[in-house]
């Protein structure tokens, strides 16, 4: 089974804080993502990497930033928390072979 | 450029009732068509998926056939259970292969009892 892991499920921080999100997937998937999920605005892409290093601007980029130094690990970072960035964040992983999406359970960050 | 367009919800059925979520899209070329759930507390799993026009998915007793004409994906299923009760997302995948998906805004079923 193809596991897309999220290193918290509930996370709260202050405004102003740097914020690091943790994703990690074990099947050798060379793209992976990031989204926000908003009610009433279903997912919405904030990066996507194709490989260790490379990263593309989704349709949201602005407050966050993402590193991709192994294959396996793709991390979101909100620079500053605003209390706009109070979200569910969900990565994911694509598989080509599968030709689907893999994603993890999300995190629920709060901003304060 | 490519979107996904899906019924507003909430939807709210009595168990065994029959379920369809609409979903249409707008693409250029050949796009690939899916179906996510997300379950309560969970992330968003494939439910099902076509390839090609006239193909029809089928998974835990969904369906849907991707129409090529109506530029459409609707999901039925015949007889909703409480367990069904979830977020439906219909998505679609363009021509590149980056793996990138366009997601609809997601369908909020309720099922009672």
């Amino acid at each position: 089974d193809v596991k897309v892991t999220q290193s918290s499920r509930y996370l709260v921080k202050r405004t102003g804080e740097k914020v690091f999100l943790e994703c990690v997937q074990d099947m050798d998937h060379e793209n992976m993502f990031w989204y926000r999920q908003d009610p009433g605005l279903g997912l919405r892409l904030i990066y996507f990497s194709y490989d260790v290093k490379m990263k593309e601007k989704g349709d949201i980029p602005e407050g966050y930033s993402v590193s991709r130094e192994k294959k396996e690990r793709f991390s979101l970072i909100l620079e500053s928390a605003s209390t706009n960035q109070t979200s569910m964040y969900l990565c994911a992983s694509w598989g080509a072979h599968e030709y689907e999406q893999y994603f993890g359970p999300g995190t629920r960050l709060t901003v304060t | 450029g490519n979107s996904v367009t899906q019924m507003e919800g909430p939807v709210t059925l009595s168990e065994e009732a029959f379920l369809t979520i609409n979903c249409t899209y707008t693409a250029t070329g050949y796009p690939s068509l899916f179906w996510y759930v997300q379950y309560p507390g969970e992330g968003l799993q494939l439910l099902l998926k076509a390839t090609k026009a006239d193909d029809k998915g089928s998974n835990k007793g969904f369906e849907a056939t991707y129409r090529k004409e109506t530029t459409s994906f609707h999901l039925e299923k015949g007889s909703v259970q409480v367990s069904d009760s979830a977020v439906y997302f219909c998505a679609l995948h363009g021509s590149s292969n980056t793996g990138k998906l366009i997601f609809g805004q997601g369908t909020t079923l309720q099922v009672k009892p």
